[in-house]
């Protein structure tokens, strides 16, 4: 049974810092590019970043660049989303997956 | 920046087709994927590669593709299939910027 699970959301402050990450059984993790997915609650998906397998190509949206930074330990097969600089409208359910699967999702509020 | 547009709403009566347009210049070089989501839930892919359907997913579900346009059909929906659905692709420019569609909600009532 494949299944990512993510986590290190919570509450945090505007300007600061969340690393969230995501675990990863089931399929081969060093062989898959891995996303970052998030939504807002009531609204649309948005794609916020991808890596490749081996963690050498990594490419953002717009609104990430410079701001988040994502990796990956082949070891630990997980998954990470280094978030700094945050603001309010970077609240939101973020999602970790693979094309095919998708994990349940952590949810990141980010208030005064 | 790079758009992928969707109907917002698509209503139909159970056991009827529903189709879902997907529109956006990268699809005439890039691959449609489609994704269900409901309330609450992470999504899940029905339709790969413009018209492949993983394993587990129906039959009724089913994708094309042509120029610009990709299309998911629901034929003969179900109570069950009442969700959101989201295209996604990737820029075609080739900096594999993931996109997704604004989302259509499908009513089967």
């Amino acid at each position: 049974e494949v299944r990512l699970v993510e986590s290190g959301g919570g509450l945090v402050h505007p300007g600061g810092s969340l690393r969230l990450s995501c675990a990863v059984s089931g399929l081969t993790f060093s062989n898959s590019w891995m996303h970052w997915v998030r939504q807002v609650p009531g609204k649309g998906l948005v794609w916020v970043s991808r890596i490749s397998n081996d963690g050498s190509t990594t490419t953002y949206a717009d609104f990430a660049k410079g701001r988040f930074t994502v990796s990956r330990d082949n070891v630990k097969n997980t998954l990470y989303l280094q978030m700094n600089s945050l603001r309010a409208d970077d609240s939101a359910v973020y999602y970790c997956g693979r094309v095919e699967y998708w994990g349940q999702g952590a949810l990141v509020t980010v208030s005064s | 920046s790079y758009e992928l547009t969707q109907p917002p709403s698509v209503s139909v009566s159970p056991g009827q087709t529903a189709t879902i347009t997907c529109s956006g210049y990268s699809l005439s070089k890039k691959y449609a994927y489609w994704y269900q989501q409901k309330s609450g839930q992470a999504p899940v892919l029905v339709i790969y590669e413009d018209n492949r359907r993983p394993s587990g997913i129906p039959e009724r579900f089913s994708g094309s593709s042509s120029g610009t346009v990709a299309t998911l059909t629901i034929t003969g929906a179900q109570l069950e299939d009442e969700a959101d659905y989201y295209c996604y692709s990737t820029d075609g420019d080739g900096n594999h910027i993931g996109i997704f569609g604004g989302g259509t909600k499908l009513t089967v009532l």
